[in-house]
């Protein structure tokens, strides 16, 4: 049973506008929430993370959100610029379970000039 | 910046065969996990290790199998490659104790397809 989800597989954005996009959880014993860039051909590449202890961690153009009671997490880039069409993938890990990180499927951020 | 690397980063081989796909790390991380991903879709864990002779199994099940004598090396190992072995797989390595626990660097992936 899949505990990280994205339901958008594909987001399409002018740049300098926002980018926002969506993750929902499942477990609750979930501690840390994270968010991944992924290039074709390469290694997915950590962007920004943030603690089930806060709802908000802002790095540069990117802040990610995190709504807890309703199992919700977002991560918004402004501006969005070209160089950020990537597959972004939100995963969560738990202490628990070693940190092990839960993937989502990924979103495909296209950023057009 | 993470210094992490696999070998080799792309692979067709027969059915049948023996494979060991490598992956070395020079941050001196005790963690380390092995994940496999099919397009589209997202990762999942098939193995993972807290440090030097230690190694889990993941969510999902694999028949591949993982060593860790060394800190920096763990290697991936499917003894008779399939072609339901075709895949992407994908090494990552993160800090343990470091109040860091949230963040894996992953390698570039190893893209390995079975004839």
């Amino acid at each position: 049973d899949q505990q990280v989800k994205q339901n958008s597989p594909s987001l399409s954005v002018q740049e300098g506008r926002i980018s926002i996009l969506n993750c929902d959880y499942t477990n609750s014993m979930f501690d840390y929430f994270l968010w991944y860039k992924k290039y074709p051909a390469e290694g997915p590449t950590f962007l920004i993370s943030i603690s089930s202890i806060k709802d908000k961690n802002e790095d540069g153009r990117f802040t990610v959100f995190l709504n807890k009671s309703a199992k919700h997490l977002s991560l918004h880039i402004v501006p969005s610029q070209p160089g950020d069409s990537a597959v972004y993938f939100c995963a969560a890990s738990a202490e628990n379970s070693g940190y092990a990180l839960n993937f989502g499927k990924g979103t495909s951020l296209l950023v057009t000039p | 910046e993470a210094d992490i690397y696999q070998t080799p980063r792309y692979l067709v081989i027969g059915t049948g065969k023996k494979i060991t796909l490598e992956c070395s790390q020079t941050m001196g991380h005790d963690k380390m996990y092995w994940y496999q991903q099919d397009p589209g879709m997202e990762l999942h864990l098939i193995h993972y290790s807290y440090g030097v002779n230690s190694t889990e199994k993941g969510d999902l099940s694999s028949e591949s199998t993982v060593s860790r004598i060394r800190t920096e090396h763990f290697p991936l190992t499917l003894e008779s490659a399939r072609p339901s072995h075709t895949s992407q797989y994908l090494c990552a390595s993160g800090p343990l104790g470091s109040g860091r626990e949230d963040e894996q660097y992953f390698g570039p992936g190893t893209r390995l397809t079975v004839t």
